[in-house]
């Protein structure tokens, strides 16, 4: 099992760029989240999936976008990017809406 | 809206000393406490979790302390040592029952055990 993957673990882009972030899972989990994470803010929920086809914004969603086509994949969007993505995104699947994250290695991503 | 405040935001502690960290929460709907544990340039981990029909839970050196009262949970590193250095964050939820809510997190605490 490779768990959760992510891909790139890097990525530098300008200002108004877009970008999609990759996000794969082979557990078979029904629940797949993405968090940004920030010096001193902790890990804060972007948007989640509890299955194929659902998604739902989390407490910072504004700038980006999600789909959940197959119960593995769960990309995420970043339309035009902006100085206040810099963060590290960290994907993360689970049984339970609440229950054990398992997270990526995550993506440290730089716009300048 | 913080509704999980942690603390101390860093944390220095020599080789044997026991590593306290602290978190308070708002909603008492809350039903699950885990701790999640992260080492530089990796995902969180989790570490040890409690719910709150229960005032401690022990996992090795790692204990967790809950006052359902005070809505207050706190992690205990007994005999710490060099390789717990990580961020520890604290986090909560409504995980049980007909209505789960999404964990919310605490703002992390770096831990620091010096040799």
């Amino acid at each position: 099992n490779a768990g959760v993957t992510q891909t790139p673990k890097f990525q530098v882009l300008k200002t108004g760029q877009s970008m999609t972030l990759q996000c794969a899972q082979d557990m078979n989990h029904e629940y797949m989240s993405w968090y940004r994470q920030d010096p001193g803010m902790g890990l804060r929920l972007i948007h989640y999936s509890v299955g194929a086809g659902i998604t739902d914004q989390g407490e910072v969603p504004n700038g980006y976008n999600v789909s959940r086509s197959t119960t593995e994949d769960f990309p995420l969007r970043l339309l035009s990017a902006a100085p206040s993505q810099t963060s590290v995104y960290f994907c993360a699947s689970s049984t339970r809406l609440a229950g054990e994250q398992f997270f990526g290695p995550g993506t440290r991503l730089t716009v300048l | 809206q913080q509704q999980v405040k942690q603390s101390p935001q860093s944390l220095i502690v020599q080789k044997g000393g026991i590593s306290i960290i602290n978190c308070a929460y708002e909603n008492t709907a809350f039903d699950y406490f885990p701790w999640y544990q992260q080492f530089p340039g990796k995902g969180p981990a989790l570490l040890i979790a409690i719910r709150p029909d229960v005032s401690e839970k022990k996992e090795g050196r790692f204990t967790i302390s809950f006052n359902k009262s005070a809505k207050q949970f706190s992690l205990h590193i007994m005999d710490s040592q060099p390789g717990d250095s990580a961020t520890y964050f604290c986090a909560a939820s409504r995980n049980y029952g007909g209505s789960q809510g999404n964990l919310i997190f605490g703002k992390g605490t770096k831990l620091s055990v010096k040799p």
